[in-house]
């Protein structure tokens, strides 16, 4: 069965340091991948999404992800995050239409 | 430029109750679909439909009935209300268009239902 992995349920960094969140996922053809984020009492907010070609993609709000066949991986990265950043992320592959989430991953950003 | 709409925002049941949670779309989205969302357990699928008339379960489907009689229109049943069903429930609407990958999911702003 298709499944995400986010391990780190829990991040905290300060402004203006680099963000790196991990993303695992199984899956057995050419996945379409998505970086949700939610911030508290909100919907969901489409940051950025794979579907093929080049495997380093730009999102919204300075966030970029890659993409690594090799190691079924789908990162999320931020070079420098601001207070703003602070959220719960969701890796997501779209399986036939269905979207299966990880876990999430909830950012603190330290002034 | 409404998107996804769901309604109430809010709502308490009490155990036994029945209530029908309201999701519309007006972009014409074939994909419709409905999570639930728990701490630490991230967004489960309950049901899906691909098109009027078609639905199917997804991952948590127990307690919950759809229906899809309209592309707009996707409410969700709670038949029983139980308070294990206390949870954040949100609506998603995507489209493939007939021409492979879906694009990403648009989601409401969500449903806060406490079951008492």
């Amino acid at each position: 069965a298709q499944s995400v992995t986010q391990p780190d349920i829990h991040i905290t960094v300060s402004e203006g340091a680099s963000l790196e969140l991990r993303c695992n996922y199984s899956y057995g053809a050419t996945p379409y991948l998505f970086w949700y984020v939610q911030s508290p009492g909100q919907g969901l907010q489409l940051l950025l999404k794979y579907f093929s070609g080049d495997t380093l993609v730009q999102g919204i709000k300075g966030f970029e992800a890659e993409f690594k066949r090799s190691q079924s991986s789908f990162n999320l990265r931020k070079p420098s995050v601001h207070w703003s950043d602070a959220a719960e992320y969701f890796c997501a592959v779209n399986q036939g239409g269905k979207l299966i989430f990880g876990q999430g991953t909830e950012l603190s950003v330290k002034p | 430029n409404a998107g996804v709409t769901q309604t109430p925002k809010f709502q308490v049941l009490k155990t036994g109750q029945s209530m029908t949670l309201q999701c519309a779309q007006d972009m014409n989205h074939e994909y419709m679909s409905w999570y639930r969302q728990d701490p630490g357990m991230g967004l489960r699928l309950i049901h899906y439909s691909v098109g009027a008339g078609i639905t199917d379960q997804g991952e948590v489907p127990n307690g919950y009935n759809v229906s899809r009689s309209t592309t707009e229109d996707f409410p969700l049943r709670l038949l029983s209300a139980a308070p294990s069903q206390t949870s954040v429930y949100f609506c998603a609407s995507s489209y493939s268009g007939g021409k492979g990958p879906h694009t990403e999911a648009f989601f409401g702003q969500g449903t806060r239902l406490t079951v008492v």
